[in-house]
């Protein structure tokens, strides 16, 4: 299995809902990211996670909240979102062994729109 | 932090043609320089990459180089076929074992005309 699977594909929220992207891989990682990305625009770094450690948050609003409950599952928990928090949402993940490290294996992406 | 800038913003080749994308980074830390191409609606998805310590790559159609010295690395894509038209992103990455953070080019706009 050398996939990242993110779900749900596309979701839809009021800013006063509370939702959950969710992100699974299986190919041993140790590493899960969220990233973040706005239309035409590069992805943009949010968390990392490294042996189920959170280890950089880009000074990210708490509205945002991530989770790893183990090494193959990575949550993103959103409450009070703004419209401008519209974008897809992307978890990738790679190994972090000496001479592999960096490479990123990306999942579909959620796409999530405020209303 | 790294700072990676990428041109040209927009490219327009003719098939068969050869396209060209550059892109420099700023933290002489990064060690590891992937290329990533985007499909409209799609994730991104690697294409080639190269690490610090060697100065050239070649995968078939595609080539990556890089020059450390004075920090830019480039895409090469010979004989381009519509299916090469896509957004292309160049990234650099600095850190290791759970501080890795890989920061991407603003992205070209590949386009090949038939």
């Amino acid at each position: 299995d050398t996939e990242v699977t993110q779900t749900p594909k596309h979701l839809v929220m009021g800013m006063t809902n509370k939702k959950s992207l969710k992100c699974e891989q299986h190919m041993g990682h140790r590493a899960m990211y969220w990233y973040k990305q706005k239309a035409k625009k590069p992805p943009e770094l949010m968390f990392v996670y490294s042996y189920e450690k959170l280890s950089i948050n880009e000074s990210v609003p708490s509205r945002f909240s991530p989770e790893c409950p183990n090494s193959s599952l990575l949550n993103l928990h959103l409450h009070a979102l703004q419209p401008e928090d519209s974008a897809l949402y992307l978890c990738a993940s790679s190994h972090q062994t000496q001479g592999a490290d960096g490479e990123l294996f990306f999942g579909e992406g959620s796409r999530l729109t405020v209303l | 932090g790294e700072n990676v800038e990428q041109h040209p913003s927009t490219l327009s080749v003719q098939e068969g043609d050869s396209a060209v994308i550059k892109c420099t980074y700023s933290d002489s830390a990064s060690n590891y320089f992937p290329w990533y191409k985007q499909e409209l609606g799609k994730r991104p998805q690697l294409i080639i990459d190269i690490r610090s310590n060697v100065g050239e790559k070649k995968d078939q159609r595609i080539a990556v180089t890089l020059n450390k010295t004075a920090k830019h690395f480039s895409l090469h894509i010979t004989e381009t076929q519509p299916e090469d038209s896509a957004v292309y992103f160049c990234a650099a990455l600095r850190g290791n074992f759970g501080n890795e953070k890989l920061t991407f080019g603003t992205g070209t706009r590949l386009t090949i005309i038939p």
